[in-house]
This record gives structure tokens, C-alpha cells and sequence, in this order.
């Protein structure tokens, strides 16, 4: 069975430009998580989605931060306009019951 | 002060020792307490969850202490594949989003 994936593993932009990370949960998995990990700190819940409707999005920065989850399947993550504290490595995860299961993240480096 | 606080290590053990890891928590209204591996560049992957009892999972023991808000992992045994990242991870009542401490770097060598 696929895990989850995501897409790009690796991602180079510069300040101001924009940004969209895809992520493609478990085939089935009604919960999606994206979370993030800023060098050096801890990863950090940034929201959920349940099917297609935002659960908690508490953890979402700032309004430059856009995250959608249309038809409640794969999602998106879009960045605009992108600031030099954005990077980190985006991880995405997805749950049927109480254990989320990670992708492998995209790594966001902003110049 | 942060909501999951773990000593980041590293921690560099022979192969066959036994090594274990502590982790605080803030919030009293944790309800969920999970042990979390990440290798080198990898994603986060479940170890096992911690319940009251204490749990046991082959080489690797979990405590959770409620009233000192300690959670704790023992890894008997301790092999080169052990070599990883263990993160702490809570989740708080009626909510889903997992809080992550910053993950204790384990090193065992030959």
C-alpha cells in the first residue's frame, strides 16, 4: 500500500515569490495534517483537515500561509509571498484512527 | 517555557547497552503520549504509544508518569538500527494535533 507522498521533495525560491506543496494522503485516510519543522526547533502542528473542511487551524502562521483540501483528497499548501523564516521542511500526514503516518516532507529553503 | 521538553542528547552507546530517554510535558490536560522515531532526514515514524501502565514493545519499554508529567523510553539491547532520533509526542483532550518535543539523537556504535 502507498504511504503518503509529497511533492516537491525540495523546493528553491526566493523572498516574495510563491509556493504550492502537494501532499497525497492514504488512499482512505479522511484526516490530513500538515506540520512543520523550522531548523533547529521542534515540528509544529499547522492544521487539520477532515475530508475537505479545515478541522483546526491553529498552528497556520500568518495569512501568507493558504491551505486547501478540495474534493478531500490530496491537498495543498501555498506559500505567498514566501519570507526567509518559511523555510523548514513541510511534513504532511494522514490518519484513519489514532496513529498519523508521515510523508517524507518537502524541504523549503527561501533565499 | 515549551510544552514538550526533551534533552537533545546525543546520547552514544555501545552496541548491547541499555539507554533511556525522559521527556516532560506541561499541559496536565495531555491526553495522548506517543514515542515517535525519525532517522536522518526521514519522516517521523510511530515507535509506539505510552499508556499508564506502562508498555513493553520487544527491546523498547514506555512509562508515563501522570503526576509528574513524565514519559519515559528504555531501549534494552541497544542495537546499530536503534541509531535515530526519538521524539516525544502529546496530544492535548479532544484534539488530534500532535505536539512534538525536539527529539533526543541516539548514536549507538560497535
Amino acid at each position: 500500500e502507498a504511504g503518503v507522498t509529497q511533492f516537491p521533495s525540495h523546493s528553491v525560491i526566493e523572498k516574495g515569490q510563491t509556493v504550492t506543496l502537494r501532499c497525497d494522503p492514504i488512499s482512505g485516510h479522511d484526516n490530513l495534517y500538515w506540520y512543520r519543522r523550522v531548523m533547529g526547533k521542534e515540528i509544529k502542528f499547522l492544521l487539520h483537515f477532515v475530508k475537505e473542511s479545515k478541522q483546526d487551524e491553529s498552528g497556520m502562521p500568518n495569512n501568507r500561509f493558504l491551505a486547501e483540501r478540495t474534493g478531500g483528497t490530496y491537498s495543498t499548501l501555498k506559500v505567498q509571498p514566501a519570507e526567509l523564516e518559511d523555510s523548514g521542511v513541510y511534513f504532511c500526514a494522514s490518519s484513519y484512527g489514532v496513529e498519523q503516518f508521515f510523508g517524507p516532507g518537502t524541504r523549503l529553503t527561501v533565499l | 517555557r515549551k510544552e514538550v521538553e526533551q534533552d537533545p542528547g546525543p546520547f552514544n552507546v555501545p552496541e548491547g547497552a541499555t539507554v533511556a530517554f525522559n521527556c516532560t510535558y506541561s499541559n496536565s490536560a495531555s491526553q495522548s503520549f506517543f514515542w515517535y522515531r525519525q532517522d536522518c532526514r526521514k519522516e517521523p515514524k510511530l515507535l509506539m504509544s505510552v499508556y499508564s501502565s506502562g508498555n513493553e514493545d520487544g527491546r523498547f519499554t514506555a512509562q508515563l508518569n501522570r503526576a509528574s508529567q513524565y514519559i519515559s523510553l528504555l531501549i534494552r539491547d541497544s542495537k546499530l538500527s536503534d541509531s535515530a532520533t526519538y521524539l516525544c509526542v502529546v496530544t492535548f483532550y479532544n484534539t488530534d494535533k500532535l505536539i512534538f518535543g525536539t527529539g533526543t539523537r541516539l548514536q549507538v556504535f560497535p
